[in-house]
């Protein structure tokens, strides 16, 4: 079945480690995002991508690092845990900016 | 600049009362108006669109929002609250950005919904 696919669903971690959070979408979509999303701060957007090769960064993209070599694949790597990186992490796709997003179910992320 | 604004963090409706979740954007250019419906455990779908046209837009499960551009408005509604329309509701907004040049895509806080026996 076509969809969007967040890998693992939960996580738990130590501060100073690298993780890396997976997302694959079978609709060809040209734009995928990542976000976080934590209790009194609604949805934040991490980074997003509008094609293969093109990431650029949202309004929390500090200690993130994205990358999208393949159409249907973005990985999101935090590159050394922080406890403030703690939340519940989504992944989203979408055939343009005007149009509807599609999300993943998420992924849970515990650092400890 | 853009944003979107939804008003009340929590609302509690009865079962078979009006839901009504409001929200407000702010826009450069025509908008185009989305409400998303996030279940625990889940990621957000998408409820309706507004892009062109008919002002009055239905979506799934009796939900429907009505753009108004004299009051940048696009308030979500159904007329009779069911226990399993409990969740979170998100309004978003894609406009242009003169800074940029290009679309971005605004998601609202969200208002969570309690449906109360």
């Amino acid at each position: 079945d076509a969809g969007i696919t967040q890998s693992p669903r939960y996580k738990i971690t130590e501060t100073g480690r690298q993780v890396t959070l997976m997302c694959h979408q079978t609709w060809s979509h040209s734009y995928m995002f990542w976000y976080r999303q934590d209790l009194g701060h609604g949805l934040r957007l991490i980074y997003y991508s509008a094609a293969a090769d093109i990431t650029d960064k949202g309004e929390v993209p500090d200690g993130y690092v994205v990358s999208r070599s393949k159409t249907e694949n973005f990985p999101l790597t935090l590159e050394s845990a922080t406890r403030s990186q703690t939340s519940v992490y989504f992944c989203a796709s979408s055939e343009s900016n005007r149009q509807p997003q599609h999300f993943g179910d998420g992924t849970r992320l515990s650092i400890l | 600049a853009q944003s979107v604004t939804q008003l009340g963090s929590h609302v509690s409706v009865s079962e078979g009362a009006l839901v009504l979740l409001r929200c407000n954007y702010s826009s450069s250019v025509p908008p185009y108006l989305f409400w998303y419906v996030q279940y625990p455990n889940q990621g957000l779908q998408l409820l309706l669109k507004y892009t062109t046209g008919a002002t009055l837009v239905k979506g799934i499960n009796g939900f429907e929002a009505e753009f108004k551009k004299s009051e940048t408005s696009f308030h979500l509604t159904k007329p009779s609250a069911h226990m399993s329309d409990a969740a979170e509701y998100f309004c978003a907004v894609s406009d242009l950005s003169r800074t940029s040049g290009t679309y971005k895509y605004i998601f609202g806080t969200g208002t969570r919904l309690k449906v109360l026996a």
